[in-house]
């Protein structure tokens, strides 16, 4: 089965500053999505990527898909307490004739003023 | 618009004790819907998908089943709850063809005691 590594797991910047994540598949990546969760509550969709090479960005947020790499990067550019949370990558693959969504274990990111 | 409501926020039970927790979907028809569990360490596990009425795939062996009664309701279940089916549940669903974002609930803390 797809296992999908991110990294760092945890990560601490201070406000202002800039920041990557990681999310590296075992298999071939057709598309990849990008998911924010506050502690205690359910996953915000960010943003979705579908072709190798795409970049996309909302507000301070980029991310970029890397195909031949099997990876994608979500950037954040000074960054800011808002930015908090855990970032989760994920990737629907078909199985049992439906898509069905995996994620990785995610990032914590804490910003502090 | 779709929403997708997920109850109780919160339970505390007791081991061995029944267990029955409810997902609803408005606003859509014939959605993906999924059963997420996320406990510290080990990310956003995917338990259950169902691509329709009385459709259900199993990711993982454990105490947990699921049922489909309707289009739009999906119900996580346990018969005897352990110790270890402690986590934070969440409910998801997503359009059944094509590469689309997934929806999530706000999730359902559950520990068990």
């Amino acid at each position: 089965s797809q296992e999908l590594e991110q990294s760092p797991q945890s990560l601490i910047v201070q406000e202002g500053k800039n920041l990557t994540i990681n999310c590296t598949s075992s298999k071939t990546l057709y598309g990849l999505y990008w998911y924010k969760q506050k502690y205690g509550e359910g996953l915000i969709f960010l943003m979705m990527l579908q072709k190798g090479g795409e970049e996309k960005s909302h507000e301070k947020i980029t991310a970029k898909l890397d195909e031949k790499k099997q990876q994608s990067s979500l950037h954040i550019t000074a960054s800011q307490p808002s930015h908090a949370g855990i970032y989760l990558c994920g990737d629907s693959h078909v199985g049992g004739g439906s898509e069905k969504l995996v994620f990785g274990k995610g990032t914590k990111l804490t910003v502090n003023p | 618009s779709q929403t997708i409501h997920q109850w109780p926020a919160t339970l505390v039970q007791p081991v061995g004790s029944p267990l029955s927790l409810e997902c609803t979907v408005e606003g859509t028809s014939n959605p993906n819907l999924y059963w997420y569990r996320q406990a510290a360490g080990r990310g956003l596990q995917l338990l259950f998908y169902s691509v329709g009425i009385g459709q259900i795939s199993s990711e993982v062996p454990q105490n947990l089943s699921a049922s489909r009664p309707q289009d739009r309701q999906f119900i996580l279940s346990s018969k005897k709850l352990l110790l270890s089916d402690s986590g934070f549940y969440l409910c998801a669903w997503s359009v059944i063809q094509g590469y689309t974002e997934a929806f999530f609930g706000q999730g359902t803390r559950l520990t068990v005691v």
